[in-house]
């Protein structure tokens, strides 16, 4: 099984170039999540989406756009990059379940520098 | 607003002994789930253990049990019999919805 999917899992961009970070996933979860760790600190949320065509801010979108034309892709934007930026970002997935007990599983990162 | 934290940034144990992570957590809500997930040096996010608040028996998973004190706002991780392969960065999370994470106690085993 596949699961969650990113790339890439490494790149270098510079200050003002964009790109877009890729999320798939293969169970069919409604919920999807974009996530950024910076150097010795937990994970931030950044966008999440609770179905297709349905996204919303999470705690630290500024700088970023996120799209969900299908259940299983949720790609990342970020459009002027900036060295604030540099962290390594996850995408996530879980089902969703009345009682709010999702287990969200987790691609492997991608690590991202902005120079 | 909701905040987890772990104020143990490092912890280590001898290999087969146990060892307990520490977190605290802030909230207002009365429903809510709390999650340790653990993060080894391959950056990949693997879930441990779960509770759900409403319920009063600490969750166990094999060598891993959660000592909730909800009264408190505490639940701490408590690994048993640890071994080398438990080495990784510990994350405390809580979520009504989404998750909000804490910073991370990074353990290390000593064989």
């Amino acid at each position: 099984n596949a699961g969650v999917t990113q790339t890439p899992k490494f790149r270098i961009l510079k200050i003002g170039q964009s790109m877009t970070l890729q999320c798939t996933q293969d169970m069919n979860h409604n919920y999807m999540y974009w996530y950024r760790q910076d150097p010795g600190m937990g994970l931030k949320l950044i966008y999440y989406s609770v179905g297709a065509g349905i996204t919303d801010k999470g705690e630290v979108p500024n700088g970023y756009n996120v799209s969900r034309s299908t259940t299983e892709d949720f790609p990342l934007r970020l459009e002027l990059a900036a060295p604030s930026q540099t962290s390594v970002y996850f995408c996530a997935s879980s089902t969703y379940r009345e009682s709010g007990a999702n287990v969200l599983t987790f691609g492997a990162g991608s690590r991202l520098t902005v120079l | 607003a909701q905040t987890v934290t772990q104020s143990q940034p490092e912890m280590s144990v001898q290999e087969a002994e146990t060892v307990t992570l520490s977190c605290t957590y802030d909230t207002s809500e009365s429903d809510y789930y709390l999650f340790w997930y653990k993060q080894p040096p391959s950056r990949q996010m693997i879930l441990v253990i779960r509770q759900e608040a409403y319920k009063q028996q600490n969750a166990t998973e094999n060598r891993f049990s959660v000592n909730f004190q909800k009264a408190a706002k505490s639940f701490s991780l408590k690994i048993s019999d640890s071994q080398l392969g438990d080495a990784a960065m510990y994350f405390c999370a809580y979520r009504t919805r989404p998750l909000v994470f804490g910073k991370g106690t990074r353990l290390s085993v000593i064989a």
